[in-house]
């Protein structure tokens, strides 16, 4: 099976940079996956990485590492709005897309 | 823009009730899945589809099953509900070869 690690809390401050971790165990990785969910909300799709490296997207950043089975989302000038829960997922190859999330962590930013 | 919709945002049933939860997407996604999400324990899959008529476990079936007869719908059933399949229920699409999956608003169901 898989299994994920991220941290349930984090706090920042407003304008700050704030990084969340993922460390993940599978067999057969494909690639890592970031959501986003506001309280009450959907999770929404944030970004994707299948080799190693930063992919970024606007204030959003994502890192890979497939050596050391670890992977970062990066939040850059940090808004109020960020304050929200993020899910890293992981994808296995040799299925049908199926990802396996993590328990999240929660970000609060504070002025 | 991708819709997502869930047959009902809050859902109060009874024990040994049988339930359905239905899901549809607007975008002729090929994949479709169910997740049950509760606190500290992150989204967790129920089951997904591939296509009509396909389905896979995910990682917590039991209890669960689905039905997907037209491409656009998504069907979970709680056969005899129970207390303990009281959580939010997330419905996502995705398109086939690509990993953006797209969530409905979720069904909160209790069951009491």
């Amino acid at each position: 099976g898989q299994s994920l690690e991220q941290p349930s809390e984090v706090t920042a401050v407003e304008g700050a940079i704030v990084q969340i971790n993922c460390t993940y165990q599978t067999s057969g990785f494909y690639g890592l996956s970031w959501y986003q969910q506001h309280d009450g909300g959907a999770p929404t799709f944030l970004s994707y990485n299948a080799l190693d490296g930063l992919e970024e997207t606007g204030r959003f950043s994502s890192f890979l590492s497939r050596s050391d089975s670890y992977g970062y989302l990066l939040l850059q000038e940090l808004q109020m709005k960020d304050s929200a829960s993020y899910f890293c997922a992981v994808r296995i190859s040799g299925g049908y897309q199926k990802v396996t999330f993590g328990i999240g962590t929660k970000l609060q930013v504070i002025p | 823009d991708v819709k997502v919709t869930q047959s009902s945002r809050y859902l109060v049933k009874r024990t040994g009730e049988k339930v359905f939860l239905e899901c549809v997407q607007d975008m002729d996604h090929e994949n479709m899945f169910w997740y049950r999400q509760d606190p500290g324990l992150g989204l967790r899959l129920i089951y997904f589809s591939y296509d009509v008529k396909m389905k896979e476990k995910g990682d917590i079936p039991e209890g669960y099953s689905v039905s997907r007869e037209k491409k656009e719908r998504f069907s979970l059933i709680l056969e005899s509900a129970s207390t303990n399949q009281t959580s939010m229920y997330l419905c996502a699409s995705s398109l086939a070869g690509r990993e953006t999956q797209y969530f409905g608003p979720g069904t909160r169901l209790l069951v009491l």
